[in-house]
């Protein structure tokens, strides 16, 4: 399995308090991504990485900020939680092989609650 | 707008059967295809990658194929062991603004002893 880990694992919240997810990788991959799953929508890009620094916009990426300062660790903050932002938040690596050869290995998610 | 869609949305078949999954997309303008299962309640697992200039992968048991020009992709799961019951995942990864793979809604699969 590819060395990716994600705290919290579990977490509740409530409405309009900030929240801070971490995916951490050890495979010094150069992209990084987070994506939610919701049931009706499946799984949606919100932010990614393509380096230290260096971050883009998803399709779903209102609501949320990511930052990257580290090369093993990627970022997603809800600024102020709602409940629309209740899901499963997966972290992605990806290698620099080229764009035919992106395989994408994922962490084993985040379950978030915002009440 | 790329839009991948996966039929049959759940399917139920006994053990030791062969089985195929669909996965279709609108756009055939990607980089490749990735197909992934999932345990409830885990993460995403990487069964297979197919390059868009490649016909079929196959690893063990499972076999992937593309046709890129008709927007179709097919996962078939040889001799089928209660221990595949999963949902499964077809993605392709496409560059539309971001760089980003675009998930179908998967297949839930049963495999009955």
């Amino acid at each position: 399995d590819a060395g990716i880990t994600q705290s919290p694992r579990h977490k509740v919240t409530e409405t309009g308090t900030p929240v801070t997810l971490r995916c951490h990788q050890t495979e010094n991959h150069r992209y990084m991504y987070w994506y939610r799953q919701d049931p009706g929508h499946g799984l949606r890009l919100i932010h990614y990485s393509y380096g230290v620094k260096d971050t883009d916009k998803g399709e779903v990426s209102d609501g949320y900020s990511v930052s990257r300062s580290k090369t093993e660790d990627f970022l997603l903050t809800l600024e102020s939680a709602t409940s629309s932002q209740t899901s499963v938040y997966f972290c992605a690596i990806s290698d620099d092989r080229g764009l035919f050869y992106n395989e994408q290995f994922f962490g084993p998610g985040t379950r978030l609650t915002v009440l | 707008k790329q839009e991948v869609t996966q039929i049959p949305a759940a399917l139920s078949v006994p053990e030791g059967e062969n089985l195929v999954l669909n996965c279709s997309f609108t756009d055939s303008a990607i980089y490749n295809l990735q197909w992934f299962r999932q345990d409830p309640g885990k993460g995403l697992t990487s069964l297979l990658l197919i390059q868009s200039s490649q016909r079929e992968q196959t690893s063990g048991r499972l076999n992937a194929s593309l046709d890129k020009s008709s927007g179709r992709s097919t996962l078939y799961i040889a001799a089928s062991q209660p221990g595949d019951s999963a949902t499964y995942l077809c993605a392709v990864f496409i560059i539309q603004g971001a760089q980003k793979l675009v998930f179908g809604q998967g297949t839930r699969l049963t495999i009955n002893p």
